[in-house]
């Protein structure tokens, strides 16, 4: 069973701070997406890494795609209290149609 | 161009019934995904279709149910309620299903409610 865990599962920092979102799995993944998801909203697409070592920028948001397919990572720089919200990353295998969502980070942004 | 849109947003209902919930997908996209999402588990995938098949379900039991129409709208129900389906039910539709340029955009959700 394919499962990605991701760490921390809550944050809570001050404006202006740095921060970074782990996506961890001991499988194999082709493609990895990040979502965020507001209170009564679905999750929104931020990103999808398909390439071993691929690094993505989102404004002040940087992806990046582990070299073994296996992991991935969220950096944000300068975190603004509409970064609020919960982050969740999601990886497939191609031909399953679907993906597997990780366990999800709730981070919360003091102004 | 409209989302995609879920009906109803809001159900209560009592253990043992039956319940159907309807997805209508963004104009133009074939690919719709049905996802369960609760507190303890997370989001976890029911099933997806493409062109009224089925082509990958999840880990749940017979109970839960899905089919897409041809104009790519999708319903899913699940018969004999248990309390533990209390959750976000949450559709997704796509143009295509193509993991290296998947793009999935998510409806609002339905939240059930078993009492």
């Amino acid at each position: 069973t394919q499962l990605l865990e991701q760490s921390p599962q809550f944050l809570s920092i001050q404006e202006g701070e740095n921060l970074t979102v782990y996506c961890n799995s001991s499988s194999v993944f082709s493609s990895l997406q990040w979502y965020r998801q507001e209170p009564g909203e679905g999750p929104v697409l931020l990103v999808t890494v398909v390439t071993g070592g691929e690094v993505k920028k989102l404004k002040r948001l940087t992806f990046q795609f582990g070299d073994a397919r296996k992991d991935s990572s969220l950096h944000i720089t300068a975190a603004q209290p509409g970064d609020t919200g919960l982050y969740l990353c999601a990886g497939s295998s191609s031909g399953t149609y679907k993906y597997i969502f990780g366990t999800g980070t709730r981070l919360k942004v003091l102004a | 161009k409209a989302g995609v849109t879920q009906t109803p947003r809001y159900l209560i209902k009592t253990r043992g019934q039956q319940v159907t919930l309807s997805c209508s997908p963004i104009s133009g996209h074939r690919s719709v995904s049905w996802y369960q999402q609760t507190p303890g588990q997370g989001l976890q995938f029911l099933f997806e279709y493409f062109s009224e098949t089925q082509r990958n379900k999840g880990n749940f039991p017979g109970r839960f149910s899905g089919r897409q129409f041809s104009n790519s709208r999708s319903e899913m129900n699940v018969s004999t309620l248990e309390l533990g389906d209390s959750a976000l039910y949450l559709c997704a539709s796509s143009l295509v299903w193509d993991y290296r340029a998947y793009e999935q955009y998510f409806g609002p959700g339905t939240r059930l409610t078993v009492t």
